[in-house]
């Protein structure tokens, strides 16, 4: 079956502007994460939401970073007033359940964001 | 807080080598492991994992031990190919986290 997909793959916007980047999890999945990777880094971790939910955005690194998920299956997350430093690889996941370890995260390809 | 550390690379292997890769963790309670592989172009997939100690996660002729007493869960493969060329990152969950922390990475090109 198909996997998890963000729209779009690669995004450049000037400084200060608006994006959504957007995930759609494996079809039945209740669980959807995101994570931001820097170059050369590992990724780090951002929100959770289980179902409709965010069940813990202690990730986001400021208010400028939101995410919704209004129907419990694909989600937006939404970055307000870019700056250069937002510039990184944008990852979602999804798991089955939240059972912790015993259920897997199906990661995307990922949206590769620029800010200039 | 929960922390993943991870051998330093890149490393370059010639084809048939044994691979090792070193991961040592800091966390709270009895976390589970895994090892993530992300190929060239590709996705972050799952390449095995262990959830308590003394388990051993293999895959595709990867393996690696879950080691309370030292912490680590080391990657391993006793031959390679060039097509295990990749970025290798270690992670874990702890507790009742439901993120993942991950170590840095390890990019490995395995020459013919």
């Amino acid at each position: 079956g198909a996997g998890v997909s963000q729209t779009p793959s690669n995004k450049v916007t000037e400084k200060g502007k608006y994006v959504e980047l957007r995930c759609d999890p494996i079809s039945g999945h209740t669980a959807l994460y995101w994570y931001r990777q820097s170059l050369g880094q590992g990724p780090e971790f951002l929100i959770y939401f289980q179902g409709t939910g965010a069940a813990d955005d202690s990730g986001l690194p400021n208010d400028r970073f939101f995410a919704v998920r209004p129907e419990g299956s694909v989600s937006t997350l939404k970055i307000q007033r870019t700056e250069r430093g937002d510039s990184a690889v944008y990852l979602c996941a999804s798991s089955l359940t939240t059972s912790g370890a015993r259920d897997t995260q199906y990661f995307g390809p990922g949206t590769r964001l620029t800010v200039l | 807080g929960d922390s993943v550390t991870q051998m330093e690379g890149p490393v370059t292997l010639s084809e048939e080598a044994f691979l090792t890769i070193n991961c040592t963790y800091t966390a709270t309670g009895y976390p589970s492991l895994f090892w993530y592989v992300q190929y060239p172009g590709e996705g972050l997939q799952l390449l095995l994992k262990a959830t308590k100690a003394d388990d051993k996660g293999s895959n595709k002729g990867f393996e690696a031990t879950y080691r309370k007493e030292t912490t680590s869960f080391h990657l391993e493969k006793g031959s390679v190919q060039v097509s295990d060329s990749a970025v290798y990152f270690c992670a874990l969950l702890s507790g009742s986290a439901r993120q993942l922390t991950f170590g840095s990475g390890t990019q490995l090109t395995v020459l013919p």
